[in-house]
C-alpha cells in the first residue's frame, strides 16, 4: 500500500521559476525522504528530513516537514531544464527498513 | 556515495520463460536489499525484502513462487521472474542500505538503475 500522496500529480513551469511539490502521509514516521527519477531511470536520493526537523536545505532544494499536519513540501528554486523528472516522497511508516513511496509529481520545466 | 548496480538493464523474453535480474552493491555490504516494481507513470511498489542468508519477506499480494528471490552473499541479490507473462512486463528496481563506516545503518537507501522487462 502507498503511504504518501503527492500533489500536484503533474506540474509545468517556466525555466527559472520555483517549483513546489507537496506530500501528505498517514502514519507517524521516523523520517521522510525525497527522490528524483528521470524518465526510465533509477531513483536519485535528494534529501532526508527527520521527524524532529522542520526544514532542511540542500543547494536549490528546500524541504519542510510538518508532523502535526503529516505533510512535507519540496521547493526547487530557480528551476532548470535538467530538473524535469518525477519526484517522489518516501516514508518509513512501520519504522523498519522498508520505505513506502508516494505516487509522485511529474515536473516539466519549459524552456 | 554507495553504488548499486543491476543487470541486465533491459530484457525482452517470450511468454513462459524465466528471467533472472541481479542487484549488486558495489562498494558496500548489504544484508538487506529491497525489490520494487514500477508500471508506466506510476510509483514504486515494494515487492519484497531480501535478507542475506535467509528467506525473503514478500509484500501482500506478491506471489513468492512467481518472483523468486535469492540473497546468497552480502553484495548480491537476484530476482527471478518465473514463467513470465505479458502482465509481468514492468520496470524492476532494487535498493540497499549501507551499514556505514561508523557501524550504524545509514538511513538513505541507494537504488539501482532498474531493469526494464518486456514479455512478448
Amino acid at each position: 500500500s502507498q503511504q504518501g500522496e503527492e500533489d500536484p500529480q503533474a506540474l509545468s513551469i517556466q525555466e527559472g521559476e520555483n517549483a513546489t511539490m507537496n506530500c501528505s502521509y498517514k502514519t507517524s514516521i521516523n523520517n521522510l525522504q525525497w527522490y528524483r527519477q528521470n524518465s526510465g531511470r533509477g531513483l536519485v536520493h535528494l534529501i532526508l528530513i527527520r521527524s524532529n526537523e522542520r526544514e532542511k536545505h540542500s543547494g536549490r532544494l528546500r524541504v519542510t516537514l510538518d508532523t502535526s499536519k503529516k505533510s512535507s513540501s519540496l521547493l526547487i528554486t530557480a528551476s532548470r531544464a535538467a530538473d524535469t523528472a518525477s519526484y517522489f516522497c518516501a516514508t518509513d511508516p512501520n519504522r523498519d527498513d522498508k520505505i513506502i513511496f508516494g505516487k509522485g509529481t511529474r515536473l516539466h520545466i519549459l524552456p | 556515495g554507495a553504488v548499486v548496480s543491476q543487470h541486465p538493464s533491459w530484457v525482452i523474453c517470450k511468454s513462459g520463460t524465466s528471467v533472472k535480474i541481479e542487484c549488486r552493491s558495489l562498494d558496500f555490504q548489504a544484508t538487506t536489499m529491497f525489490w520494487y516494481r514500477q508500471f508506466p507513470k506510476q510509483s514504486l511498489m515494494l515487492m519484497a525484502t531480501s535478507n542475506e542468508g535467509s528467506k525473503a519477506t514478500y509484500e501482500q499480494g506478491v506471489e513468492k513462487d512467481k518472483f523468486l528471490i535469492n540473497h546468497a552473499s552480502l553484495t548480491l541479490s537476484t530476482l527471478t521472474v518465473t514463467s513470465a507473462h505479458p502482465e509481468d512486463s514492468s520496470f524492476y528496481i532494487c535498493s540497499a542500505r549501507d551499514w556505514g563506516e561508523r557501524g550504524e545503518w545509514q538511513e538513505t537507501q541507494y537504488f539501482g538503475p532498474g531493469t526494464r522487462l518486456l514479455v512478448l
